[in-house]
């Protein structure tokens, strides 16, 4: 598709087991984005990609999280050993930053994660 | 970061207009001003940004105050799609990405 496309789109998990979650974003786009957003509150900034490299991780909440990306193109948010607070829709967003940065930022449609 | 002030909600009719307003004083020469909305159980989406003058796209449009410490983000004729928040965000335009911080946003709640 001509989107960005997340996966798992739902994802349960118990407490203290680790999971990923995906983010392919839309072809040609340097920049891509991890936000989380817990139920009923706004979105928070985790990390963000110029190609491969991550130039802002500082809205990783704990070092239980950690995020890659490969080739310039799909990344992966891994959290380990998670807990109930970790609940929440993760989005991820991609931008065609390869110039100057226009502030247009193509978000998919999250990956609902639930720790029971 | 420049901060943004919106009101935390607003409420109007199917078919009206609707202005929503954003405060930012602090706003320096180089930030663009950004305007997203959030649907239920959506992503964000782009809606609208400006610099100086007022724009125009099919989706709203953006008046910019002549100091550029406010602005205005205006639908048309609000329709019951167009119930969301609304996030405005200023931005300096940079070489390379940069992070866009989400405030708290205006919730927009549209009646039949």
């Amino acid at each position: 598709g001509a989107g960005v496309s997340q996966s798992p789109s739902n994802k349960v998990t118990e407490k203290g087991k680790d999971v990923e979650l995906r983010c392919d974003p839309i072809s040609g786009h340097t920049a891509l984005y991890w936000y989380r957003q817990s139920l009923g509150q706004g979105l928070e900034f985790l990390i963000y990609f110029q190609g491969n490299s991550a130039p802002d991780k500082s809205g990783l909440p704990s070092d239980r999280f950690s995020a890659e990306r490969t080739g310039g193109s799909v990344s992966t948010l891994t959290i380990q050993r998670t807990q109930q607070e970790d609940s929440a829709v993760y989005l991820c967003a991609s931008s065609p930053s390869g110039g100057a940065f226009t502030g247009e930022l193509f978000f998919g449609e999250g990956s609902r994660l639930t720790v029971l | 970061d420049a901060k943004t002030t919106q009101p935390n909600s607003m409420e109007s009719n199917e078919e009206e207009p609707v202005h929503l307003p954003c405060n930012h004083s602090t706003i320096s020469g180089t930030d663009y001003i950004h305007w997203y909305r959030q649907l239920p159980s959506q992503g964000p989406e782009y809606v609208i940004h400006g610099l100086t003058s007022n724009v125009n796209n099919r989706m709203a449009s953006l008046a910019i105050a002549e100091d550029r410490k406010s602005s205005t983000l205006i639908l048309h004729r609000a329709t019951l799609r167009d119930a969301a928040v609304y996030y405005c965000i200023l931005l300096p335009l940079i070489q390379g990405a940069q992070k866009l911080v989400f405030g708290q946003g205006t919730r927009l709640t549209i009646n039949p």
